[in-house]
């Protein structure tokens, strides 16, 4: 168990529907970050929040957002799904506001596939 | 041409083999990362690097800054080892993370 929680593991929805996808970072950690990993772009950087505010932006859609609570969780929402946002979604925290510095852990991902 | 780029994109090998995973890249960076992918999908870091060698247990990585290049190797390989294997830099003008697609290992028992 990495410590980072991410629900649901697996979700299928049809086209055109929104999900909600969530992330509980590891205790003490203050960053937050999303990815999505699809068959054929391998890992790409969605979002980052820092303590509460957004601190960088991938190659996000405007059909998704983000946003991270008071209390560290953060949630990712697909909106107007389609077929190619059909994708491992993952989540990773760290103590820092650097992407990919030490102590960076990611959760184990949900599989979303859209129908 | 992609800025990250992983061979080879699948290797099959037999236990015992030493393995050999590479990695080029074509922009500046400030650290460059190993990652292991199992097949349930969780993802683990094995290595940050920014210059040199590391090693832990069976695995070595190493960086070559400026042939812009990194390789990472699996010594008395295992069938455990079958994993995806991901290499990721961060580029060192805007901290910007770039990931390669990936080497998908199989060890045969």
């Amino acid at each position: 168990d990495s410590g980072v929680t991410q629900t649901p593991k697996h979700l299928i929805t049809a086209t055109g529907q929104r999900v909600t996808l969530r992330c509980s970072p590891r205790s003490g950690d203050l960053s937050v970050y999303w990815y999505q990993q699809s068959l054929d772009q391998g890992l790409q950087f969605l979002i980052q929040y820092y303590n509460g505010e957004e601190r960088a932006k991938g190659n996000i859609l405007e059909r998704f957002s983000a946003q991270q609570f008071p209390d560290l969780h953060s949630e990712l929402n697909l909106s107007s799904l389609e077929l190619g946002d059909s994708a491992l979604y993952f989540c990773a925290s760290s103590a820092t506001s650097r992407q990919m510095n030490y102590g960076y852990t990611f959760g184990s991902g949900t599989r979303l596939t859209v129908v | 041409k992609n800025e990250v780029e992983q061979s080879p994109q699948n290797l099959t090998a037999q236990e015992g083999e030493f393995i050999t995973i590479n990695c080029s890249y074509s922009v500046g960076i400030s650290a460059l990362h190993w990652l292991q992918q199992h097949p349930g999908g969780g993802i683990v870091s094995l290595f940050m690097l920014s210059s040199g060698k590391k090693k832990h247990g069976r695995l070595i990585a190493t960086i070559n800054i400026q042939e812009k290049h990194s390789s990472l190797h699996i010594t008395a390989s295992h069938p455990r080892d079958s994993a995806v294997y991901i290499c990721a830099v961060r580029g060192n003008r805007d901290d910007k993370i770039i990931f390669g697609k990936g080497t998908r290992l199989h060890i045969l028992p």
